[in-house]
């Protein structure tokens, strides 16, 4: 089974819709993370938390929010969707431990 | 703020040959750095790291070497195989205000010829 799993895989929505990417972990760590990856630009930063009650922006937050529900989950919320949000998103974890990030499989989203 | 630069960002090379990737970073307080391996569809993964009071790892055919005056290191890995065709990142990594920040770098693509 996978330890840091998110949903969903693939997405397709269209300009000002609200949509939210889940992530979810059974790492037992307590730190997360929210990433974009484009083509050529490598990953960026989008939030961090480091439990449940202490959440940061990180390089890229504008257009974006998050929700630390429990330990285990961290879901990204976009309000209002436009089209330069298209890219693969991917949540990581990192235990307080290790400098290690364990990434999920990633979400791909399309706004048209 | 840390700026990671990766060369080359494609790199080709016959099944057996070896495959050298390089990066650069600005910052000298900079002391972690990861290597990540992406596969077609899936989240990158953990390769190989070193920390700045190391100045080169190994780990079977994969090893990363560090220069900490030139602010650079490398990726290199031996006896290439098919499936070690992927994009790598490698990444610098900071303290700053208590979070440990990381930088990557943009990626190269691999691709092994059999």
């Amino acid at each position: 089974d996978a330890d840091v799993t998110q949903t969903p895989r693939n997405r397709i929505t269209k300009t000002g819709k609200r949509i939210m990417l889940e992530c979810s972990q059974t790492k037992g760590h307590d730190r997360m993370y929210w990433y974009r990856q484009d083509p050529g630009l490598g990953l960026q930063l989008i939030y961090y938390s480091f439990d449940v009650k202490d959440i940061n922006k990180g390089e890229i937050s504008d257009g974006y929010s998050v929700s630390r529900q429990a330990q285990a989950k961290f879901s990204l919320s976009l309000e209002s969707a436009i089209p330069n949000q298209t890219a693969l998103y991917f949540c990581a974890t990192k235990g307080t431990t290790t400098d290690t990030q364990y990434f999920g499989p990633g979400t791909r989203l399309t706004v048209l | 703020g840390e700026n990671v630069e990766q060369h080359p960002s494609t790199l080709s090379v016959q099944e057996g040959d070896s495959a050298v990737i390089k990066c650069t970073y600005s910052d000298s307080a900079s002391n972690y750095f990861p290597w990540y391996k992406q596969e077609l569809g899936k989240g990158p993964q953990l390769i190989i790291d070193i920390r700045s009071n190391v100045g080169e790892k190994k780990d079977q055919r994969i090893a990363v070497t560090l220069n900490k005056t030139a602010k650079h290191f490398s990726l290199h890995i031996t006896e290439t195989q098919p499936e070690d065709s992927a994009v790598y990142f490698c990444a610098a990594s900071i303290k700053s205000g208590g979070y440990q920040k990381v930088t990557f770098g943009i990626g190269t693509k691999l691709q092994v010829i059999p």
